[in-house]
């Protein structure tokens, strides 16, 4: 199995501002992956992570809205900027150490008012 | 992706077997069936996966259809720690570049657990 930390854990944001959550994982990975959770509804992906490369994105979230780093094999962080009312959710990483077993963060809980 | 399709919400009674189903009829030849849960305030946690066979683990078994169209996971013993939102995946098991590993959540199922 593998240990996903996110921080921070919470945070309330004012419009208009930015905010970077961390993703550490206990082992190398190749992939992460960013989800968003909107409130009462399922889970979205965002994005997925290769170290080394740029992030792909799905559709309808966009490089200058969701930056991502990946500097190394343990780490990412994902920043949702310009943050609006619309943008408060859980946002979550997870990976996939063991293939068809992915792993998720406690994910880290956005309000933005 | 092939889409699912499960109840919005199943109650069961602590202790007593759940049986929560999920059809895929559009399913393809090699789309993996997964199962993940997210309990209240935490991420989605992996439950079980397979392909054609029915499969066991610690946490439950899984029971798919010989025509791979339905496949129903089994909680042999609900308890109170099981009500969650649980969620049935199809994903193709080929890999063909980064986005073969993502995970499509549906609504899933709410299970509440009856004391």
């Amino acid at each position: 199995s593998a240990v996903i930390s996110q921080k921070p854990s919470r945070d309330i944001c004012q419009r208009g501002t930015s905010l970077t959550i961390q993703c550490q994982v206990d082992s190398q990975v190749t992939m992460m992956f960013w989800y968003r959770q909107q409130p009462g509804q399922s889970l979205t992906l965002i994005a997925t992570a290769n170290q080394g490369s740029e992030a792909t994105y799905e559709s309808g979230f966009v490089i200058d809205k969701f930056p991502i780093s990946r500097p190394n094999l343990t780490f990412s962080t994902l920043t949702v900027s310009n943050m609006s009312p619309e943008d408060s959710s859980i946002y979550l990483c997870s990976v996939e150490l063991v293939v068809n077993e992915q792993f998720f963060g406690p994910g880290t809980r956005l309000t933005v008012l | 992706d092939a889409k699912t399709t499960q109840p919005n919400s199943m109650e069961s009674n602590e202790e007593e077997p759940v049986h929560l189903p999920c059809n895929h009829s559009t399913i393809s030849g090699t789309d993996y069936i997964h199962w993940y849960r997210q309990l209240p305030s935490q991420g989605p946690e992996y439950v079980i996966h397979g392909l054609t066979s029915n499969v066991n683990n610690r946490m439950a078994s899984l029971a798919i259809a010989e025509d791979r169209k339905s496949s129903t996971l089994i909680l042999h013993r609900a308890t109170l720690r099981d009500a969650a939102v649980y969620y049935c995946i199809l994903r193709d098991v080929g890999y063909s570049g980064a986005g073969s590993y993502q995970l499509t959540f549906g609504k899933g199922t709410k299970l509440s657990v009856i004391p």
